[in-house]
Parts: C-alpha cells; structure tokens; sequence
C-alpha cells in the first residue's frame, strides 16, 4: 500500500526557513517524479516543485523559484522541500504526491495528508 | 500558464440524482486532464486521468468526458461520501495547474 507522511511544518518567521519531509512507502521514489502541492487556508490548490524519476530534473513555480529547493534521498525513500525566505503569502498546507506517468505526461496519483506551515511574525 | 476554470462554483444537488461539473481550459491541454476529489481536512483523492480513466477504486459512477478545452465530470447518482470540492487539473504543459474547485453540496 502506498503511503505518504510529510512532515516538518510548523510557526516561522518570515525571512525564515523549513525543510519539509514526506516519508514513503509502499513504493521506491527513486522510480517515480514526486512533486510538492500547497493549499492555502481556504483556498485551492497551487503546484509548487516536481523532481523527476532519475532525480536530475526539477521544476518549480514561479512563486517560489530561488527560494524553495526539492530534493530526494532514495536511502531514506524521502522526498524533501527547503523553504528558505519564507514570506507570509507561503502560508499553506504542503502536500506531496507520487506521480504516475504515461509516455508524455504526468499525474499525481497519490498524496500524502499534509504539513500544515504558517508564516507569521 | 494555462488557466483551467470550473463551473459552477458550487452546486447544489439532492442525493441519487446526477451531478454534472464543469472545467474549461484557456488552450488545448489534449486529454491531459485530471479530477480530484478532497472533503474537509483531508488531501485531495485522484477520480480520474486521461480526461476519462477511473484510477484504482474509483466507483463505476464517476465518469469523465471531454478533450481540448472542455471537460466534464459526471457522477451518476450521488452518495452522501460524494459531497466534497472537485478539482480539475491539466498536466499537458508546464506549469501544471489547477481549477479554483467546485464545491458540489447537499440539496
């Protein structure tokens, strides 16, 4: 059974910085993209960074590129989010995912429950 | 970015009836669609991929149709475990993104 656990979350600053983990498994994501989701409270749904099958390719939204970091350490099956100059608007649950893919396209197949971080002085 | 709108925002409907949702993409995303489905302080659940593929579990009920710009998600006869906020999402170009939710509630 796939499962996904983040954690990390938590009261910060803003101008400060987190690391998020997902923990999984069920499932190698050394296999698979994973990406991270947020939501903030209230609000939909925003992409926020996928980090692909072989691990070389990372993308992010334009809402966090040059501050947040994806990153995977398939020893520990984790999948990882550094979040650095946090600003108030970042205040959001974060979830990841494990992707499924066909020969040209990804989706998130599974999530993890998510870890709740607010941004606030 | 491709904007991906749904409709309605909320809708109402009586349990057994038939719900019909809505999602309109700003340019063509193929059959690169996908259906969430999240209740209240959980994560969001994967409904359907492809624009029209049930993922695994998904009751026979659910049904999603449409290519190009325009999609849609039936769900045939509501169950009470089926009011929720339905998202739709385009995975066909970078970044992926997500409509702003239609909130299907109890008539």
């Amino acid at each position: 059974e796939v499962q996904l656990l983040e954690s990390g979350g938590g009261l910060v600053q803003p101008g400060g910085s987190l690391r998020l983990s997902c923990a999984a498994s069920g499932f190698t994501i050394g296999s698979y993209a994973m990406s991270w989701v947020r939501q903030a409270p209230g609000k939909g749904l925003e992409w926020v960074s996928v980090i692909s099958g072989s691990g070389t390719n990372t993308f992010y939204a334009d809402s966090v590129k040059g501050r947040f970091t994806i990153s995977r350490d398939n020893s520990k099956n984790t999948l990882y989010l550094q979040m650095n100059s946090l600003r108030a608007e970042d205040t959001a649950v974060f979830y990841c995912a494990k992707e499924a893919c066909s020969s040209t396209s990804c989706w998130m197949e599974y999530w993890g429950q998510g870890t709740l971080v607010t941004v606030s002085s | 970015e491709i904007v991906m709108t749904q409709s309605p925002a909320t809708l109402s409907v009586s349990p057994g009836e038939r719900a019909t949702l809505s999602c309109r993409a700003s340019q063509s995303v193929n059959s690169n669609l996908a259906w969430y489905q999240q209740k209240p302080g959980q994560a969001p659940r994967l409904l359907i991929y492809g624009a029209s593929t049930r993922a695994t579990g998904v009751p026979a009920r659910f049904s999603g149709s449409g290519s190009g710009t325009e999609f849609t998600l039936t769900i045939s006869s509501l169950q009470s475990e089926d009011f929720a906020v339905y998202y739709c999402q385009q995975y066909n170009n970078w970044p992926v993104t997500f409509g702003q939710g239609t909130r299907l509630e109890i008539k």
